[in-house]
């Protein structure tokens, strides 16, 4: 089974630093991209980046490039997303998804998501 | 930079049929892509490619793709469809970038 699985929820004040992780199994991990998507409370989906863990080739969306980097360990088949400096607006759920980037840019299977709470 | 439109909320009795719409500058040229999202979960892909269903996905969900509006159909609506919809299209031009519509609450009468 295909499988995407987030690190656990984090509560952090602004100004602190912070990585999240997503890990997948059941496929080939380097053979396919990983997007991360934002998800403000009570908003719809944000799409931030896109990393290809082969080669760790990364885009960005241009609404997130300079806030966040989004990074990639393929030995241990895992993407991250981190903030150098938190603020409040950074509070939201975020999750990573298998992205089919070579055929039509679907997003399948996503992961359970990452609350980040960001407050003083 | 490309925006897809979708209506705020769409209300259907159960039994009927609900039609959520995206619409796109061109975007039967497009490859669409539907999410369900309920409540506290994850997103789950329940339309790609326009009109195919990953595996698992009820036949009662089904889509369609022409000129300036694509189109989710759920027929036979159930309670368990009430949901937040999504739309998403990929650009993978020289400044690849992936959009995602406002989103579609569904509520079952």
């Amino acid at each position: 089974e295909v499988q995407l699985v987030q690190s656990g929820a984090e509560v952090k004040k602004p100004g602190e630093s912070l990585k999240i992780s997503c890990k997948g199994s059941g496929y080939s991990f380097t053979s396919y991209w990983i997007g991360w998507v934002r998800q403000m409370p009570g908003k719809g989906l944000e799409w931030m980046g896109i990393i290809y863990p082969g080669d760790s080739d990364t885009r960005y969306s241009p609404s997130f490039q300079g806030q966040v980097t989004i990074s990639a360990d393929k030995s241990i088949s895992t993407a991250y997303l981190q903030w150098s400096s938190l603020k409040a607006s950074d509070t939201a759920m975020y999750y990573c998804a298998r992205h089919h980037t070579v055929t039509t840019g679907r997003f399948d299977p996503w992961g359970q998501g990452t609350l980040v709470t960001v407050s003083s | 930079s490309y925006v897809l439109t979708q209506p705020p909320s769409v209300s259907v009795a159960p039994g009927q049929t609900a039609r959520i719409t995206c619409g796109g500058n061109n975007i039967g040229s497009k490859s669409v892509h539907w999410y369900q999202q309920k409540p506290g979960q994850a997103p789950v892909l329940v339309v790609y490619d326009d009109s195919d269903r990953p595996s698992g996905i009820p036949e009662r969900f089904s889509g369609s793709n022409s000129g300036n509006t694509a189109t989710l159909t759920i027929s036979r609506v159930e309670a368990g469809d009430e949901a937040d919809y999504y739309c998403q299209v990929w650009d993978s031009s020289s400044d690849p970038h992936v959009v995602f519509g406002g989103g579609t609450k569904l509520t079952v009468l």
